[in-house]
């Protein structure tokens, strides 16, 4: 069964600062990647994703992941956070599926704050 | 174009009624799944459904719980008997085939 792994609950940054949150993923082939972002009381929308081809995918807001097989890590990156991205982050795989599934199995999520 | 729509957005329950959620899927959507975010935890997968047909409930509790995402109307997730490890956010996320899953904003069930 396939398991994602965000080993970080709560990261501090300062406003204008690099951003880079972990994800690490246990897999048995190359599924489908995602970061999805939750503000408080809210929805989960989506960032990013990644299926196959380029390792490095952009998203939008200025958020960037990169895949890296060999580490089974999917870490997302921003080159400099603003006070609207304190939200909590949340990493997900699904894996292919011929039928159409998207189920995805989710990390605990990575609560970011952001220090003006 | 509207996106997801879960109602209602908070839904308090005593100990012992049913919640009703509903989901109702982007247009042309076919394909819904059902997720519950208990506190401090990511979300876990309940159930996946396409057009009056339930695919896989792997994660649905075997008591309780039930899903139907009948031919017309939205998806339902009915919860019977409320208790309090109940209490949770559940999301629904609908697709076409084979494209990623868009989130609606989530009911927030609140057992008392």
């Amino acid at each position: 069964a396939q398991s994602v792994t965000q080993p970080d609950i709560h990261i501090t940054v300062s406003e204008g600062a690099s951003l880079e949150l972990r994800c690490n993923y246990s897999y048995g082939a190359t599924p489908y990647l995602f970061w999805y972002v939750q503000s408080p009381g809210q929805g989960l929308q989506l960032l990013l994703k990644y299926f196959s081809g380029d390792t490095l995918v952009q998203g939008i807001k200025g958020f960037e992941a990169e895949f890296k097989r060999s580490q089974s890590s999917f870490n997302l990156r921003k080159p400099s956070v603003h006070w609207s991205d304190a939200a909590e982050y949340f990493c997900a795989v699904a894996p292919y599926s011929g039928a159409g599934s998207y189920q995805l199995t989710f990390g605990k999520g990575t609560k970011l704050s952001v220090i003006p | 174009n509207a996106g997801v729509m879960q109602n209602p957005r908070h839904l308090v329950r005593r100990r012992g009624q049913e919640a009703r959620l509903r989901c109702s899927p982007m247009k042309g959507h076919s394909h819904v799944y059902w997720y519950r975010q208990l506190p401090e935890e990511g979300l876990k997968f309940m159930v996946y459904l396409q057009k009056e047909n339930i695919i896989d409930e792997s994660g649905m509790p075997k008591e309780r719980f039930s899903a139907e995402f009948p031919k017309e109307g939205p998806s339902i997730l009915r919860i019977q008997q409320v208790v309090r490890g109940d209490s949770a956010a559940y999301f629904c996320a609908t697709s076409l085939m084979n494209t990623e899953a868009f989130f609606g904003q989530g009911t927030r069930l609140t057992v008392v």
